[in-house]
């Protein structure tokens, strides 16, 4: 694709409820990365994919959140029993190759109520 | 472990004039990588300008150039002829160069909110 594309947009939800955010990175991009945006923490690093391996996963917060990724492509993040605290804007990045610049999607905004 | 800062949450420069924020860096690394992300409203992050470590000419793309001082550990953005739709957060990124778990994640600063008036 003609760049990294995330859905949905905005997603709300109830506490408690489980939510999977998706994230198509550009084609042919090995390297995949989730960040979250939160007002109170900034930007921060979640976890890192080159190809369908996480060798990374450091920066999920707990146990609640997971990730996988499939056909080298499209990954998806899941939170489960979702808490007001992980409302967030949860971005998506790819890049060709490791240390290379990262190109981000446009993000889903998370709202737990 | 890596730090950025950005001291100024916000900023604001009238149409046309020339503005530069700030980023200052706490590494250990002797190679890394540093760029300047813009967000506005939208959310896209886009990549403004990127600066390798071992060069020592500063990047410039158009009306975008950084002063980078390795020394200082400082990466200032200097916008020149500011324009309406420079309007947007500014996020000064870290990314080391070599990286033993094999993770490539940036390290962000907190933001600099721009604003340019009319």
């Amino acid at each position: 694709g003609a760049g990294v594309s995330q859905s949905p947009s905005n997603k709300v939800t109830e506490k408690g409820k489980d939510v999977e955010l998706r994230c198509d990175p550009i084609s042919g991009h090995t390297a995949l990365y989730w960040y979250r945006q939160s007002l109170g923490q900034g930007l921060e690093f979640l976890i890192y994919f080159q190809g369908n391996s996480a060798p990374d996963k450091s920066g999920l917060p707990s146990d609640r959140f997971s990730a996988e990724r499939t056909g080298g492509s499209v990954s998806t993040l899941t939170i489960q029993r979702t808490q007001q605290e992980d409302s967030a804007v949860y971005l998506c990045a790819s890049s060709s190759v490791q240390r290379e610049t990262q190109y981000f999607g446009p993000g889903t905004r998370l709202l737990v109520l | 472990a890596q730090t950025v800062t950005q001291s100024q949450p916000e900023m604001s420069v009238q149409e046309a004039e020339t503005v530069t924020l700030s980023c200052t860096y706490d590494t250990s690394e002797n190679n890394y990588y540093l760029f300047w992300y813009k967000q506005p409203p939208s959310r896209q992050m886009i990549l403004v300008i990127r600066q390798e470590a071992y060069k020592q000419q500063n990047a410039t793309e158009n009306r975008f150039s950084v002063n980078f001082q390795k020394a200082a550990k400082s990466f200032s953005l200097k916008i020149s002829d500011s324009q309406l739709g420079d309007t947007a957060m500014y996020f000064c990124a870290f990314m080391k160069a070599r990286s033993t778990s094999g993770t490539y994640k940036y390290i962000f600063g907190t933001g600099t909110r721009l604003k340019v008036l009319a």
